[in-house]
């Protein structure tokens, strides 16, 4: 079965720091991994995705994550963070043979930044 | 292009009673998806659409539940004789695949309809 873990329900960071938020996944397969950000009372905003070729994937808003097979990890970065950043975060999988296309969502992690 | 919308936004509804909730994708995407999102977790799938067909449908999905999507538009998710545990975001998105390459496109998501279930 398809998984998602965020191991981390919240990380808070200071202004200008770099950010990581923490995702890994199980799938059979190749794994379609992407990241989306939900700002309160809106819908999931997508901010990068993993498909195939440089395991470092650059996203929207300066953001970043970088696919390391061998610890099943995709894990979303940045090298500084702003106050703007503060929201709930996802990453979800997409089994590389799936028809649908249908996504498996982690449980998110709250980003909270502060100035 | 205005995205994915969806009405209503928010939904009050009493035990037992039928709600249908509306989802207009972004114009020319042929998948369109269901999910259910509940506080403090993750959008969970429900169903799937390619252009008019239902193609998925998740476990999740009871018999209370339906959805079309006539004409390959605009869709509609149905919950019959509500109950208190389908109170949730209900979010839907789009996406457009029209050959393996576009096949990994990402979904856009509408704001949701959030429902509660007295």
């Amino acid at each position: 079965a398809q998984s998602v873990a965020q191991p981390e329900d919240q990380v808070n960071v200071a202004e200008g720091n770099p950010l990581t938020v923490k995702c890994t996944y199980s799938v059979s397969g190749n794994p379609y991994l992407f990241w989306y950000v939900q700002y309160p009372n809106r819908g999931l905003q997508f901010l990068l995705k993993y498909i195939t070729g440089d395991n470092l994937v650059k996203g929207s808003y300066g953001f970043e994550a970088e696919f390391n097979k061998s610890q099943t990890s995709f894990h979303l970065k940045k090298p500084s963070a702003l106050v703007s950043d503060s929201a709930l975060y996802f990453c979800a999988v997409r089994r590389g043979s799936s028809n649908t296309g249908k996504l498996i969502f982690g449980q998110g992690t709250t980003l909270q930044v502060k100035p | 292009d205005t995205g994915v919308s969806q009405d209503p936004r928010h939904k009050i509804t009493k035990r037992g009673q039928n709600v249908t909730f509306r989802c207009d994708p972004i114009s020319e995407h042929n998948r369109l998806y269901w999910y259910r999102q509940t506080l403090g977790q993750g959008p969970e799938f429900l169903t799937y659409f390619q252009n008019e067909a239902q193609l998925e449908k998740s476990r999740l999905l009871s018999d209370r539940f339906s959805a079309e999507r006539p004409k390959g538009s605009f869709s509609t998710l149905e919950i019959q004789r509500t109950e208190q545990g389908d109170s949730a975001m209900y979010l839907c998105a789009s996406s457009l695949a029209r050959d393996t390459l576009s096949s990994y496109n990402e979904q856009f998501f509408g704001p949701g309809t959030r429902l509660t279930v007295l």
